[in-house]
């Protein structure tokens, strides 16, 4: 079963437009939701996170928002710029277990055209 | 500073074969992850280590894949008897605890023929 899902496997936007990058989660234990970007032949890059407790998380050009009544999150990317083309996944984590794994959503590879 | 390195990038082999794969995690980091991402996948867990020791193992597919991490830094992912299946980007993963920020390796593409 898949607990975070990417809907969406591609998307493509004009240079300066926004960017929306959408995932869904099926575990309310979850505690944190993290963004990771991903460039071919390179490991994921993190992005930016945010709490199971917040509703927002902002960082220069990216917003994440959390709707936890509705299990779903967003990444906001504005403005989009060429750079910002690769894979998005979205992840989640529990704490407090014996482990701290990532569970991890199947990406949208995001394509920004200038 | 530098970041998690892994070795070899690219592997192929045949079926049957033993390989491994080898991480180097950020310096300090005690928390060590080993996860697998096949084509068109988002990374799955495999192992997770804290220290030296294997804290959880239930990622592992079955038990021709074993993980070590003897002295608490490299880790190395055995995989005995390889099959066709087996192929597929391993990534590891490290952080300064358990419950910090995760960060990436570049990954070892594995191909079984």
């Amino acid at each position: 079963d898949q607990q975070v899902k990417q809907n969406s496997p591609s998307l493509s936007v004009q240079e300066g437009r926004i960017s929306i990058l959408n995932c869904d989660y099926t575990n309310s234990m979850f505690d944190y939701f993290l963004w990771y970007k991903k460039y071919p032949a390179e490991g994921p890059t993190f992005l930016i996170s945010i709490s199971s407790i917040k509703d927002k998380n902002e960082d220069g050009r990216f917003t994440v928002f959390l709707n936890k009544s509705a299990k779903h999150l967003s990444l906001h990317i504005v403005p989009s710029q060429p750079g910002d083309s690769a894979v998005y996944f979205c992840a989640a984590i529990t704490y407090g277990g014996a482990t701290n794994k990532l569970i991890f959503g199947t990406g949208t590879l995001l394509a920004v055209q200038p | 500073g530098a970041g998690v390195s892994q070795t070899p990038s690219n592997k192929v082999t045949e079926k049957g074969k033993y390989v491994e794969l080898r991480c180097d995690p950020i310096s300090g980091h005690t928390a060590l992850y080993w996860y697998r991402q096949s084509l068109g996948q988002g990374p799955e867990f495999l192992i997770y280590f804290q220290g030296t020791g294997a804290a959880d193992d239930s990622g592992l597919p079955n038990d021709r894949f074993f993980a070590v991490r003897p002295e608490g830094s490299v880790s190395t992912l055995k995989i005995q008897r390889t099959e066709r299946g087996d192929s597929a980007v391993y990534l590891c993963a490290s952080s300064r605890v358990g419950t910090d920020t995760q960060y990436f390796g570049p990954g070892t593409r594995l191909t079984v023929l």
